[in-house]
């Protein structure tokens, strides 16, 4: 079974440029979650998806980020215009719900802004 | 609101060695709890997880965990490491119980295995 999968990998942008992120989840996860994770930090959480709804964005910075899970499997994350503060690595991670909440990551997009 | 403080951002051991990464956590329901390992860039892989069955938690690779609702701890443990341990682990608490909650996580413990 494929697992979640990421892309790009890495990316490297000079500030005040977009960007964007995609996440495939795992078949059949109705849950799809964002994390960014800075250098020598925990993951935080961004925004999370039930389906195509999101249902928890309260810590989305939605002055420069914008997600969507148009059809509720792929998502893509953008940035725009990016600060040199977004350098970090954002992972995507899914479930299939219910109680035991085991959620399965990505690989992540480690992004450098210039 | 849920919080998990992880007790040592760098722990080093030899090979063969106990390894203990310590978690303590915060929660005002019942938790459900989380041990994650992260290798060099890759995403985070599910050690073990608690979700208020039996105390003592078995996971993958040898680990496990008890957790202590007395002392708010949900300790990590391997009675003997081997060198492809060394990697980032995460303690992690779900902020609903028995929902899908969002998970809150630690800030890591960095494990090097010494030869």
């Amino acid at each position: 079974e494929a697992g979640v999968v990421q892309s790009p990998r890495y990316k490297i942008i000079e500030k005040k440029q977009p960007v964007a992120f995609w996440c495939n989840p795992i078949s059949g996860h109705n849950t799809l979650y964002w994390y960014l994770q800075n250098l020598g930090q925990g993951p935080e959480l961004l925004i999370r998806y039930e389906n195509e709804e999101a249902v928890d964005d309260s810590q989305l910075p939605k002055d420069r980020f914008s997600a969507e899970r148009l059809k509720g499997v792929d998502s893509t994350l953008k940035i725009q215009p990016a600060e040199l503060g977004d350098s970090a690595v954002y992972l995507c991670a899914s479930s299939a719900g219910g109680k035991n909440n085991e959620q399965f990551f990505g690989p992540g997009t480690r992004l450098t802004v210039l | 609101a849920q919080s998990v403080t992880q007790l040592g951002s760098h722990v080093s051991v030899s090979e063969g060695a106990l390894v203990l990464l310590r978690c303590n956590y915060s929660s005002s329901v019942p938790p459900y709890l989380f041990w994650y390992v992260q290798y060099p860039n890759q995403g985070l892989q599910l050690l073990l997880k608690y979700t208020s069955a039996a105390t003592l938690v078995k996971g993958i690779n040898g680990f496990e965990a008890e957790f202590k609702k007395s002392e708010t701890s949900f300790h990590l443990t391997k009675p003997s490491a081997h060198m492809s341990d060394a990697a980032e682990y995460f303690c992690a608490v779900s902020d609903l119980a028995g929902s899908q909650g969002n998970l809150i996580f630690g800030k890591g413990t960095k494990l090097s295995v010494k030869p």
